[in-house]
């Protein structure tokens, strides 16, 4: 069976430092990868989706960026944190569009 | 690109009320909506879906319903439970480019006992 493990669980930043978020699937090849946010009691915004390895498609521009070095690995980063990048981090997987995503468990960032 | 609207934002029901959350797309081409259910401070999970080509489905005391014309989707939750209570997301998903889903702003649902 297929897994989703990403870490870390939280996560607390200074504004201006970098962020390393780490994702990985297991027991599937050549999976659809996703980065999403979710403010603080608000809805789920795409930020980059991953078809295959060094694919990357940003939603938003802003001051994060996304990795896909391995077929089953989707790193988010960003060189310089801020204040407004404090969220609910979800990374995602699934085969196509036929079928619906599953979730990692979450990081939890704070920028302070 | 695709827009998905979601209503109610909040909706509080009594437990073994039903209740009804309702979705609305822009991209007539969109064939597959998955819904989610996120309980606090959790991974959404997926609970249900429906593709186009049916115009409901039914799980248990959960079903969602579709209408292609309309562009209109619904999720249906009878004999509500305490344990239903969470922030529900629609989705649908854009055929144009890539394999992502486009989401509705989520529904709270609290069941009061």
């Amino acid at each position: 069976s297929q897994t989703i493990h990403q870490w870390p669980a939280t996560l607390v930043q200074p504004v201006g430092s970098p962020l390393s978020l780490e994702c990985t699937v297991e027991g599937t090849s050549n999976p659809n990868l996703y980065w999403y946010r979710q403010a603080a009691g608000r809805g789920l915004q795409l930020l980059f989706y991953s078809v295959g390895i060094g694919q990357i498609s940003s939603e938003v521009p802003q001051n994060l960026s996304a990795s896909r070095p391995q077929d089953r690995q989707f790193i988010l980063s960003s060189k310089k944190l801020l204040l407004s990048d404090s969220g609910f981090y979800l990374c995602a997987w699934n085969r196509d569009r036929k079928y619906g995503y599953t979730f990692g468990s979450g990081t939890r960032l704070t920028v302070v | 690109g695709e827009n998905v609207e979601q209503h109610p934002s909040t909706l509080s029901v009594q437990e073994g009320d039903s209740a009804v959350i309702k979705c609305t797309y822009s991209d007539s081409a969109s064939n597959y909506f998955p819904w989610y259910k996120q309980e606090l401070g959790k991974r959404p999970q997926l609970i249900i879906d429906i593709r186009s080509n049916v115009g409901e489905k039914k799980d248990q005391r959960i079903a969602v319903t579709l209408n292609k014309t309309a562009k209109h989707f619904s999720l249906h939750i009878t004999e509500t439970q305490p344990e239903d209570s969470a922030v529900y997301f629609c989705a649908a998903s854009w055929t144009n480019t890539g394999n992502q889903f486009y989401f509705g702003t989520g529904t709270s649902l609290t069941v009061i006992p």
